[in-house]
């Protein structure tokens, strides 16, 4: 069946780096969209990334535009989420999520909570 | 930018019909896709492309839009639909790619 196994989170003081990663399971990589979408405490979900089925191509919302990389190793059949220059406001529970045949997240990882702080 | 507006909280009595709005402008000419998030844990997709629903989700689950809002409405409520509730659309620009704030479920 279809799996998303995530694991990275953390600790983090403002300003340093910190990488996620999501094992993919009953399904291959190279064949869906896939994206990070993140939690803030308390708050509403937020899409922050998104993978091209072809690999081509990627897209941030703004606020991480520059800071975060969105990747893939389609031979370990995992997503990963390269994090620099975090901030106090990146702290969340990220998701990665696999996209249907529409636009919409069909699978989900569990979570792993990051907190930037000092 | 476009945005969605969901209310913070809707209450109902076991067996009545919850309603969960989403507004947006014309958000009739959206695709829109709503999720189901008990606390603790990632969310779970309950209506997809303006009301399809995904293998093992009930028919109490279903979804309409009309002008500036989209609904969600689980009727025969239950205490295990108790939850937050997410609406989602996917636009071409990275600004158009979004959730509502989520609404809390309260089964009295």
């Amino acid at each position: 069946q279809v799996q998303l196994v995530q694991s990275g989170g953390g600790v983090v003081q403002p300003g340093k780096s910190l990488r996620l990663s999501c094992a993919a399971s009953g399904f291959t990589v190279s064949i869906y969209d896939l994206d990070w979408v993140r939690q803030a405490p308390g708050k509403g979900l937020e899409w922050v990334a998104f993978m091209s089925s072809d690999g081509r191509n990627q897209d941030y919302t703004d606020s991480v535009k520059g800071r975060f990389t969105i990747s893939r190793d389609i031979s370990r059949n995992t997503l990963s989420l390269q994090m620099d220059s975090l901030r106090v406001e990146d702290t969340a529970i990220y998701y990665c999520a696999r996209q249907g045949g529409g636009h919409f997240f069909d699978f989900w990882g569990k979570g792993a909570l990051v907190t930037v702080s000092s | 930018s476009f945005v969605l507006t969901q209310p913070p909280s809707v209450s109902v009595a076991p067996g009545e019909t919850a309603t969960i709005t989403c507004g947006g402008n014309n958000i009739a000419s959206e695709t829109v896709h709503w999720y189901q998030q008990i606390p603790g844990q990632a969310p779970l997709l309950v209506t997809y492309d303006d009301g399809d629903r995904p293998s093992g989700i009930p028919e109490r689950f279903s979804a309409f839009k009309s002008g500036n809002t989209a609904t969600l409405t689980i009727s025969r409520v239950e205490a295990g639909d108790e939850a937050d509730y997410h609406c989602q659309v996917w636009g071409g620009s990275s600004d158009h790619r979004l959730f509502g704030g989520g609404t809390k479920l309260t089964v009295l």
